[in-house]
């Protein structure tokens, strides 16, 4: 894999329910893998930075884990809520300090 | 609060009439970066300076150019905007390391009439 690859690309989840996405990047000089959440008509925030193989990292409903091996995250959301409703964006930094970015998971919590 | 600030939040701009948009960071991050991001496409990165030092990515249009005049402020500045350019154009930068997230702004909104 040479770029970073995000699925799917839009997700409807019913309030309540918990779900989770896929991020796929390069394995190959893997610096550290970021996730981002972008809420309509506000900035991106950062909510993980993941270096080590294995890692898990939770914020209240919010985890991701980290396979760098195989070059994959996986982020999961448990009992979505309205406001969990975003885009969410990974970005891996390879080892020459480049990020390449992901066209993110559009999530829709309905209610 | 330490924060990323663009401005003006929406810009219109004429086919071919030059536009400069502006990004001020409190933060004191040495690296300041300028991305495109068309709908449902991955944020691209224009250039990124750090410190002084300007990084054109090689893809990036001569039509675009960047101003750092100091560590808080940097400019984009579009000569001769095309229909093509419509986008929204995020600043944001990070500190040393590489440890941390980068910290955004909320994102300049270009319409090319």
């Amino acid at each position: 894999i040479l770029n970073v690859e995000q699925s799917p690309q839009s997700l409807h989840v019913q309030e309540g329910d918990s779900t989770n996405f896929t991020c796929s990047f390069p394995s190959s000089n893997f610096y550290a893998l970021h996730w981002y959440r972008w809420e309509t008509a506000k900035s991106p925030e950062a909510l993980f930075v993941m270096t080590l193989n294995g890692d898990e990292k939770k914020k209240g409903r919010i985890s991701a884990t980290l396979n760098t091996k195989e070059g994959y995250s996986y982020l999961y959301i448990k009992g979505s809520q309205p406001e969990d409703s975003a885009t969410y964006l990974c970005a891996s930094l390879d080892s020459n300090y480049q990020l390449i970015w992901g066209a993110g998971t559009k999530l829709i919590i309905k209610p | 609060d330490a924060m990323v600030i663009q401005n003006p939040r929406y810009q219109v701009t004429q086919f071919g009439k030059p536009v400069t948009l502006s990004c001020s960071q409190t933060l004191n991050h040495n690296v300041m970066y300028w991305y495109q991001q068309k709908s449902s496409q991955a944020p691209k990165l224009l250039f990124h300076y750090y410190d002084k030092d300007f990084n054109n990515e090689a893809d990036t249009p001569d039509n675009f150019q960047s101003r750092r005049p100091n560590t808080s402020f940097c400019f984009l500045d579009i000569r001769s905007p095309g229909l093509g350019d419509a986008a929204m154009y995020l600043c944001a930068t990070s500190g040393p390391g590489h440890r941390h997230g980068y910290t955004f702004g909320s994102g300049t909104r270009l319409t090319v009439v």
